[in-house]
This record gives C-alpha cells, sequence and structure tokens, in this order.
C-alpha cells in the first residue's frame, strides 16, 4: 500500500506571496493532520480533518488555511507569507477508529 | 504548559550500547495515548509504537522496548545493542481523549557511532 504523499516535496517563495501545499493520504484513511516543524518552535499541529470538515485547529493565525476533499486528499494554504512560516510541513493519515498517524516525507517551504 | 518532555537533548553512543530516551508527559485526561516516532535524516516520522492510558503493559519488539509508568508519567523507551541506522531524532507525543491532535517533545537526537 503506498504510503503519504506530499507535494511538493521543496517550495521557495518570498514574503507577501501565498502557498498551497497538497497531501494524499494512506488508501482508505480519512482523517488527514497537518504539522509544522521548525527549529524553535518543534512540531506543532496546524489542523486535521475527516470526511471534509475540520475536526480541530491548533493555535496559528488566519492565514493558515486548510480544505480536505470527498477523496480524502487535503491541502493547506498559507497566504501572506512571512519569512517564519519557513519550515517542514508535514501530513499524516489515519484510519477511522485508531488515531496512529502515518507521516508523509514533507514539503520544505523556504520563505525570502 | 509543555504537555510532553523529552528532557535528553542529545545522545551520543559507540554501536551495540543501549540507550534509553526518557519521556514524560502531562494530562488530566483519564484516556489518552502514547506514541514514539522516529525521524532518521530524510525527514519522515516513523511510527514507531502507540500505548493507550489503561493499557500499562511493557512492550518489547525486536530491539525496541518501551516502559509505560502512569504513577510517574513516563514512557521510556530502550534501544538494545543500538546500531548505526537507529541515528535520528526520536519524538515522543501524546494526544488526549478522542482527539487526533499530537502534542511532541523536543525530540531527542541519537547518534551511534560505528
Amino acid at each position: 500500500k503506498a504510503g503519504v504523499t506530499q507535494t511538493p516535496r521543496y517550495l521557495i517563495k518570498t514574503r507577501g506571496q501565498q502557498v498551497t501545499l497538497s497531501c494524499s493520504p494512506i488508501s482508505g484513511h480519512r482523517s488527514v493532520s497537518w504539522y509544522q516543524q521548525t527549529p524553535g518552535q518543534g512540531l506543532q499541529f496546524l489542523f486535521e480533518y475527516f470526511s471534509e470538515t475540520q475536526r480541530n485547529k491548533g493555535n496559528f493565525p488566519g492565514r493558515f488555511s486548510g480544505r480536505q476533499f470527498s477523496n480524502s486528499r487535503s491541502e493547506m494554504n498559507v497566504s501572506t507569507l512571512e519569512l517564519g512560516d519557513s519550515a517542514l510541513y508535514l501530513c499524516a493519515s489515519s484510519i477511522f477508529g485508531r488515531n496512529e498517524q502515518f507521516f508523509g516525507p514533507g514539503t520544505r517551504l523556504t520563505v525570502l | 504548559a509543555q504537555k510532553v518532555t523529552q528532557a535528553q537533548t542529545e545522545i551520543s553512543v559507540v554501536e551495540k550500547e543501549d540507550v534509553t530516551l526518557d519521556c514524560v508527559y502531562e494530562t488530566r485526561d483519564t484516556t489518552y495515548y502514547l506514541f514514539w516516532y522516529k525521524q532518521p535524516p530524510s525527514g519522515e516520522l516513523v511510527f514507531l509504537i502507540r500505548r493507550n492510558s489503561f493499557d500499562e503493559q511493557n512492550e518489547i519488539s525486536g530491539r525496541y522496548s518501551w516502559n509505560f509508568q502512569k504513577s510517574t508519567s513516563s514512557f521510556n523507551f530502550t534501544i538494545t545493542a543500538s546500531q548505526v541506522v537507529d541515528s535520528a531524532v526520536y519524538f515522543c507525543a501524546l494526544s488526549e481523549g478522542v482527539d487526533y491532535k499530537l502534542s511532541f517533545g523536543a525530540g531527542t537526537t541519537v547518534t551511534v557511532r560505528a
């Protein structure tokens, strides 16, 4: 079974731009979560989606948003990029009823 | 407040030595889950184990073993006879109740030297 896939793997943007990251969960997994990893703040939860509904949201500004499609694929969007948004963005998926999460390889975003 | 504390920032050992990683958690929920993940240099977080708050039975899986003690709010992880391939950052994490949100510790970098 294929793992969680994320595209693109690397991205370079400039301040003020917006970016969209994509995540395809493991087949059959309906819950998708997003995390931000930075050297200073570590791994922080962004949001979680299940059946196209956001079930939980972390403590991030409204510039960070996401959505999930009917096929469970998910996207996250960051608008008006700031230098501090440079990070590894990790997507994880879970099967219904079990909360162990399986992570993708991440998208490394650099904001210049 | 930090929910998961990994006091060890870095551990360096020689191959075949045992390594124990400490994890202390904090929660008011009676139902919670504890996890260990491994992050090799490639960056992808690899799931190692999940434990729920009602199961304090310790577990051994190959060279890995876990010691869960509710009395001290600890969930420690031991690698026996370490190998160079074990070099990675190891994260302890907590989810509470029916929440899927993971709260991670700061991670412990393990370096195994040949």
